[in-house]
């Protein structure tokens, strides 16, 4: 199993819709994550962190399933700015301090 | 402002050419990491650097090379061993050295071969 997986997309929505990702991951002993935002040709941004059961700001939440080992991101009332690539991003398995970044899931907001 | 600063924006290469990436953060962060994006890809980890004097290969070291004098830098230098150098290079810098911290990133690196 990849250390992090997320579907490549492109998720395309209209404004206003409610849209979400998710992204599952190997590493059971992981306690944090996090969600980047990357922009066409841009560095990644970081969006969020997850240290629990999940995180809320604004419009964004993200929920952790331990069990099932998978998080989520949910984009409410989705605007034409929330157009970007989202990154799924987990501790590294093998040991290495680091962390490993999902390929991404694309999102394309439209009028 | 605190934060990363990666140079030159874009850079070329010619053949058989050493090129060297510069990174340098004023966030008194401890880590430091190089990545590398190529066109519709993720980032692939090619070192990183958790204190002065230290660092460690990632998972696509070969053909780059690194140093961390000082805190605050951390060079790449991608050699001519390197034969598809063409990519986007991303420096990232975390406060911790665990590895579970949010990583920050500099607006990046552009290389293309000539």
């Amino acid at each position: 199993r990849k250390e992090v997986e997320q579907d490549p997309g492109p998720f395309n929505v209209p404004e206003g819709a409610t849209v979400a990702f998710n992204c599952t991951y190997s590493n059971s002993a992981s306690q944090s994550f996090f969600w980047y935002r990357q922009d066409c040709r841009k560095e990644p941004k970081l969006l969020m962190s997850v240290y629990s059961s999940g995180n809320e700001d604004g419009r964004f939440t993200a929920q952790l399933n331990r069990a099932s080992q998978y998080i989520s991101l949910l984009i409410r009332d989705s605007k034409l700015s929330d157009s970007a690539t989202y990154l799924c991003v987990v501790p590294t398995r093998t040991g290495r301090r680091a962390l490993t970044f999902g390929s991404g899931t694309r999102l394309q907001v439209q009028p | 402002d605190g934060g990363i600063t990666q140079s030159p924006k874009y850079l070329f290469r010619k053949e058989g050419q050493n090129v060297t990436l510069s990174c340098e953060q004023n966030l008194n962060h401890d880590a430091m990491y190089w990545y590398r994006q190529d066109p519709g890809q993720g980032l692939r980890l090619i070192y990183y650097s958790q204190i002065v004097n230290d660092f460690q290969k990632g998972d696509i070291a070969e053909g780059y090379s690194v140093s961390r004098e000082k805190k605050e830098s951390f060079p790449l230098t991608v050699t001519s061993a390197q034969k598809n150098p063409t990519a986007f290079y991303l420096c990232a810098s975390s406060i911790g050295t665990a590895g579970n911290q949010p990583q920050h990133f500099g607006d990046g690196t552009r290389l293309s071969i000539l």
